[in-house]
């Protein structure tokens, strides 16, 4: 069975700095894995999506990295602003169905 | 694009009601559909994976006699929370893909918070 865990659970860091979110996956077979944000009592927004066979995807600010065989993926997020507070979730795909499991989330607050 | 809409957004109703929830895909056509509960704190756990025209599948622990899924439609899917009780509340999102299976993203509605008096 799929586990995802996320590292750390919360992070307040200063306006401007650079952070990394750490996400590890227990069965490396996976189809590809997507980082969500989810501001308090919303759904979810998506933010980068690697297929397996991808190392890394960037949108704007923000950096993703697989290494699949390890089962990790980081989340780069450069320059962080306040706007960036909310939690962090990634989630990968396993098997047939298209079916995400999610990990734990990291809540990030960026202060002014 | 790949709007979803959910609604409703908040919901509070006494026990033993049955509450209906929406989940429609506005700008696409959703072949496949997922309900996922929120716990506060937690993440999301899957409850069930509906295909349009055929009956949903649902995870492990999930009783498909308290949630009932219709996926009637391509751009609509519902969750009825059946005889629902305190312990049945929680955040419920839904999720559209256009495709069964494969690498397609899944867009997710804003969910729904269902308090249960």
């Amino acid at each position: 069975k799929q586990e995802v865990t996320q590292i750390p659970a919360a992070l307040s860091v200063p306006e401007g700095e650079n952070l990394v979110l750490n996400c590890s996956f227990t069965d490396s077979a996976i189809y590809n894995l997507q980082w969500f944000r989810q501001d308090p009592g919303k759904g979810l927004t998506s933010l980068l999506l690697i297929q397996s066979s991808q190392r890394e995807q960037t949108s704007g600010r923000l950096n993703a990295s697989l290494d699949k065989s390890s089962g990790r993926s980081t989340l780069y997020i450069a320059a962080s602003q306040p706007g960036d507070s909310a939690t962090y979730l990634c989630a990968v795909v396993t098997g047939g169905g298209n079916k995400l499991t999610f990990g734990t989330g990291t809540q990030l607050k960026v202060e002014l | 694009g790949a709007v979803v809409s959910q609604h409703p957004s908040w919901v509070i109703c006494k026990s033993g009601t049955s509450v209906k929830i929406e989940c429609r895909s506005l700008d696409f056509q959703a072949t496949t559909m997922f309900w996922y509960r929120q716990f506060p704190k937690q993440s999301l756990m899957l409850m069930a994976t509906s295909n349009e025209g055929s009956k949903a599948t649902y995870e492990q622990g999930v009783e498909k006699d308290k949630f009932l899924i219709n996926h009637a439609s391509l751009t609509l899917s519902t969750l009825t929370v059946t005889s629902a009780h305190p312990e049945d509340s929680s955040f419920y999102i839904c999720s559209a893909s256009d495709a069964g299976t494969g690498n397609q993203p899944q867009h997710f509605g804003d969910g729904t918070r269902l308090s249960i008096l």
